[in-house]
C-alpha cells in the first residue's frame, strides 16, 4: 500500500452540483498531481500542484479546480457536475515532480447521475 | 498530437510464459516513458521507465523495450505469475509536469 489517501472513497451526486475530494500525499513528497480515469480508459491529467502553486494543467474547463496546503495534501473542486465527469479520480503525490517518486492513491469513485 | 495507445485491449497468458504487452506512441518529442500496473480497486503503480537515449531497460522479472524509429514501446514480463493479472498501461511525459497515458491493457493470467 502506498501512504497516499483520498476520501471520499465512494460519492454520488446529481447533475450541476458541486463536489470536493481530497487527498493526503506520502510523506515528505510536496507534488500533488490530479487525474480522471473513465471506466476503461487510462487516467487523464487535470493538474499538478507544487509547494501551494498549480504547476500545469490539462485540457479540462475552469470548473475543475483545486487546492494544495502547506502540509502538501490537496483538494480537487469540481463545480456544476455534469454526467460525463462520473469517472474515477486520481491523485499522485511525489518528489518535485519526479516521475519515479510517484505513488498514487486508490482514487474517488465520483458518480453524477 | 498528444497519444498513447496500444495495440491489444486484452491478453491472456499462460501462467508461467513470459507475456508482451505493446505501445504506439505518437510524440516524436517524447524523452521519457513509463509502465505502470494497475490492479482492480487501486491506483496505478509505477513498474518501470525507460529514457529515449535508451533502447532496453531491465528490472526485476520486466524489460522494458523502446524502439523509437517506429516510436513503439513493449513491456516484456518473465513467468508469468497471478499477481500479474492487471491492466498495464503505457505512459510518457510530455514536460515535467503532464503524463498522457494510454488505454491499457488487461493482462490475463490462465492456469
Amino acid at each position: 500500500e502506498t501512504g497516499v489517501t483520498q476520501s471520499p472513497t465512494h460519492l454520488i451526486k446529481t447533475r450541476g452540483q458541486q463536489v470536493t475530494l481530497r487527498c493526503s500525499s506520502q510523506s515528505g513528497h510536496n507534488t500533488v498531481s490530479w487525474y480522471q480515469q473513465a471506466l476503461g480508459q487510462g487516467p487523464q491529467f487535470i493538474f499538478q500542484y507544487y509547494r501551494e502553486e498549480e504547476n500545469g494543467r490539462g485540457n479540462f474547463p475552469p470548473r475543475f479546480s483545486g487546492l494544495q496546503f502547506p502540509n502538501y495534501s490537496s483538494e480537487l473542486n469540481v463545480n456544476a457536475l455534469e454526467l460525463d465527469d462520473s469517472a474515477l479520480y486520481l491523485c499522485a503525490s511525489s518528489f518535485d515532480w519526479e516521475v519515479d517518486t510517484q505513488y498514487f492513491g486508490p482514487g474517488t469513485r465520483l458518480t453524477v447521475l | 498530437g498528444e497519444s498513447v495507445g496500444l495495440h491489444l485491449p486484452t491478453l491472456s497468458v499462460q501462467e508461467g510464459d513470459n507475456s508482451i504487452i505493446n505501445c504506439a506512441y505518437s510524440n516524436s518529442a517524447s524523452d521519457y516513458f513509463i509502465w505502470y500496473k494497475q490492479e482492480s480497486g487501486k491506483g496505478p503503480q509505477f513498474i518501470i521507465d525507460i529514457r529515449s537515449n535508451m533502447d532496453k531497460r531491465q528490472g526485476q522479472r520486466v524489460t522494458v523495450l523502446l524502439n523509437k524509429t517506429v516510436k513503439h514501446l513493449s513491456l516484456q514480463i518473465a513467468a508469468t505469475q497471478p499477481g500479474d493479472s492487471a491492466v498495464y498501461f503505457c505512459a510518457e511525459e510530455v514536460r515535467d509536469d503532464k503524463i498522457i497515458f494510454g488505454k491499457g491493457t488487461r493482462l490475463h493470467i490462465l492456469p
